[in-house]
């Protein structure tokens, strides 16, 4: 079993849409949270983080984080063309590295 | 500088040579990463410095492959031998200290052939 999944797309919405993106995770000693945004050919870089279980809200994007389920969100509101993008979900326990899902490829369609 | 910086961003290189990549931190990260990135998989982890520590190696694929870093600065990512599999994109990243978010850099975007 991987230790994060997250369902690759692609996803496809209208301008305007609540878009909402998921991760499920195995290890119960996760609790630093990121999500990031990738454009084709560049890297990824860092949308949210945060630590253990709640909510945080920045702009038109909110994560959630429900560690007893070991599910993580993201849910951008009014979305844009612009955030067309692959979405990588990353967690983290006390270790060195962040573990990392395989992303969802997002669409926004005019 | 301003980001992570890495070079090449493309290299084509044929089946058995060597290529060196390499990647410059932001200014005063002491954490750098090493990620593999195959089309279609998440991100594979591949090495760690932290300051004067010893690397966390732990993700090297194979002792075709290397890394180093001088102090806390450019880190070269050493692949020996190459093979078909080690077509992928190589990303570095830099960060303040370990539970930090990470800065990546753009990639180098690497063709066996």
């Amino acid at each position: 079993q991987k230790e994060v999944e997250q369902d690759p797309g692609p996803l496809s919405v209208p301008e305007g849409a609540i878009v909402s993106l998921n991760c499920t995770y195995s290890n119960s000693a996760f609790q630093y949270f990121m999500w990031y945004r990738q454009y084709s050919r560049k890297g990824p870089e860092l949308l949210m983080y945060t630590y253990s279980s709640g909510n945080k809200e920045d702009g038109r994007f909110t994560a959630q984080v429900d560690k007893s389920s070991k599910y993580i969100s993201l849910f951008i509101r009014d979305s844009q063309p612009s955030d067309s993008a692959t979405y990588l979900c990353a967690m983290s326990g006390t270790g060195n590295q962040f573990y990392f899902g395989t992303g969802t490829s997002l669409t926004v369609i005019p | 500088g301003a980001g992570v910086s890495q070079s090449p961003s493309n290299k084509v290189t044929e089946k058995g040579k060597d290529v060196e990549l390499r990647c410059d931190p932001i200014s005063g990260h002491t954490a750098l990463y090493w990620y593999r990135q195959r089309l279609g998989q998440g991100l594979e982890f591949l090495i760690y410095f932290q300051g004067n520590s010893a690397p966390d190696k732990s993700g090297l694929p194979s002792d075709r492959f290397s890394a180093e870093r001088t102090g806390e600065s450019v880190s070269t990512l050493t692949i020996q031998r190459t093979q078909q599999e080690d077509s992928a994109v190589y990303l570095c990243a830099s960060s303040l200290a370990v539970l930090y978010g990470y800065t990546f850099g753009s990639g180098t975007r690497l063709t066996v052939v």
